[in-house]
């Protein structure tokens, strides 16, 4: 079973749509999560962390964590062109950071 | 402020070279990760360090891999004897703390290995 799992897509939402983005992980005793924007050919960029049960909200982006489900999730409100990249969810356990094999979101003008 | 600075961006090495890539933390971080990404694949991640320090290497291959991260200067990750295996993006990254609440990780730009 891997670390972290996530769904790999294509996702795709019209412009101005929720996107949803989802991630599992394995281990109990993870402590911290986080979200990254890849760009195609470029390095991950931080958008959220996220460490105690519950809700997070920055900007158009809203971070959940549900430690008892083991359940990362990544809300994008108003969806623009140029959130179109892979997004990868992060799993902090130990000295280890275990990341996602990412989801492709594609937002259609 | 500079963030996370990797170079060279691009290498290429013919089988058997040795390839050295170097990262420098943003300033102020002393805890440095160094991942590879193979095509359509995730970030894995090889090797954690402090300053003068290796801390975890658990994701490192056992051979003709190697990582430092001196008193003085950017951290190295060193493949010898590099094979077409190799070819990948490796991507360092900086955190201020160490790892649990507060640790988030800032990523360079990495550095595309290329082996002919």
């Amino acid at each position: 079973q891997k670390e972290v799992e996530q769904n790999s897509g294509p996702l795709s939402v019209p412009e101005g749509a929720i996107a949803s983005l989802n991630c599992t992980y394995s281990d109990r005793v993870s402590q911290s999560f986080f979200w990254y924007r890849q760009y195609s050919g470029k390095s991950p960029e931080l958008i959220m962390s996220i460490y105690s049960n519950g809700d997070k909200e920055d900007g158009r982006f809203t971070a959940q964590l549900n430690k008892a489900s083991q359940y990362v999730s990544l809300l994008i409100r108003d969806s623009q062109p140029s959130d179109s990249a892979t997004y990868l969810c992060a799993v902090n356990t130990g000295n280890q950071f275990y990341f996602g094999t990412g989801t492709s979101l594609t937002v259609i003008p | 402020n500079a963030g996370v600075m990797q170079n060279p961006r691009h290498l290429v090495r013919r089988r058997g070279q040795e390839a050295r890539l170097r990262c420098s933390p943003v300033k102020g971080h002393s805890h440095v990760y160094w991942y590879r990404q193979l095509p359509e694949e995730g970030l894995k991640f090889m090797v954690y360090l402090q300053k003068e320090n290796i801390i975890d290497e658990s994701g490192m291959p056992k051979e003709r891999f190697s990582a430092e991260f001196p008193k003085e200067g950017p951290s190295i990750l060193r493949i010898q004897q590099v094979v077409r295996g190799d070819s990948a993006a490796y991507f360092c990254a900086s955190s201020p703390n160490l790892p649990g609440l507060g640790n988030e990780q800032f990523f360079g730009p990495g550095t595309r290995l290329t082996v002919l």
